[in-house]
């Protein structure tokens, strides 16, 4: 059964680089016409699409966030990650890592989320 | 690009059904077929209850049913449990190279 788990600081100060890592486990994230994406969600509020990466290493952005994210792959991991610059509390929020599905636009594997806090 | 809509409560005695809706654009909702739909329990991820409009992952009971006409989808729960008391949230392709977006939520009462 294919796992996802998101790792990383839970505390991070304003104007500083959010990094976190979702390590795959029970299938290859090498997998031809999967994506990897990372979602978060603001306590109390919905849930937001930050980015994709591809295996091949190609990348997808919101384009609200597309100037402040970076997502990179390691395939010889089997790991996938996030590094949000410049944060504020605004991106204080619970974070996701999910499998799309490889067809359409679905996401259908999760971790579990990691809660990022920004506050000095 | 903007959030879905969807309404931010919904309720239902058990037993009976109760439809979340979700309204989006002739950009997203009403282009795509690609239209999904999550379950999330409080302090858990989300789960993936339909895809592409209509289709349902191995394991979710057929009370869960999608629907889409124009630009606004439906889910249609059935038969209500009281494990079906969840927020849901919509999600719809918008293009623009993968970009996907989300309703704002519907809190499901199962009352």
């Amino acid at each position: 059964q294919l796992q996802l788990q998101e790792s990383g600081p839970g505390l991070v100060k304003p104007s500083e680089t959010l990094s976190l890592t979702c390590s795959v486990t029970g299938g290859s994230i090498s997998r031809i016409n999967y994506y990897w994406g990372w979602f978060r969600q603001p306590p109390g509020k919905g849930l937001e699409w930050i980015g994709s990466v591809y295996y091949s290493g190609s990348t997808y952005y919101n384009p609200s966030l597309q100037s402040r994210v970076t997502i990179s792959v390691d395939t010889s991991s089997n790991q996938f990650s996030l590094k949000l610059n410049s944060v504020t509390a605004a991106d204080t929020a619970v974070y996701y890592c999910a499998r799309r599905g490889n067809t359409g636009y679905y996401h259908d594997f999760w971790g579990q989320g990691t809660q990022v806090t920004v506050s000095s | 690009q903007s959030a879905l809509t969807q309404p931010p409560s919904a309720s239902g005695s058990p037993g009976q059904s109760v439809t979340i809706s979700c309204t989006g654009t002739s950009s997203d909702v009403g282009r795509y077929d690609y239209v999904s739909w999550y379950q999330q329990h409080p302090g858990k991820a989300p789960k993936l209850m339909i895809y592409e409009v209509t289709k349902r992952p191995s394991g979710v009971p057929d009370r869960f049913a999608g629907s889409k006409s124009g630009n606004t989808a439906s889910l249609t729960v059935s038969g209500l449990q009281a494990e079906d008391e969840a927020d849901y949230y919509c999600s719809s392709y918008a293009g623009n190279n993968h970009f996907g977006i989300f309703g704002g939520g519907t809190k499901l009462t199962v009352l």
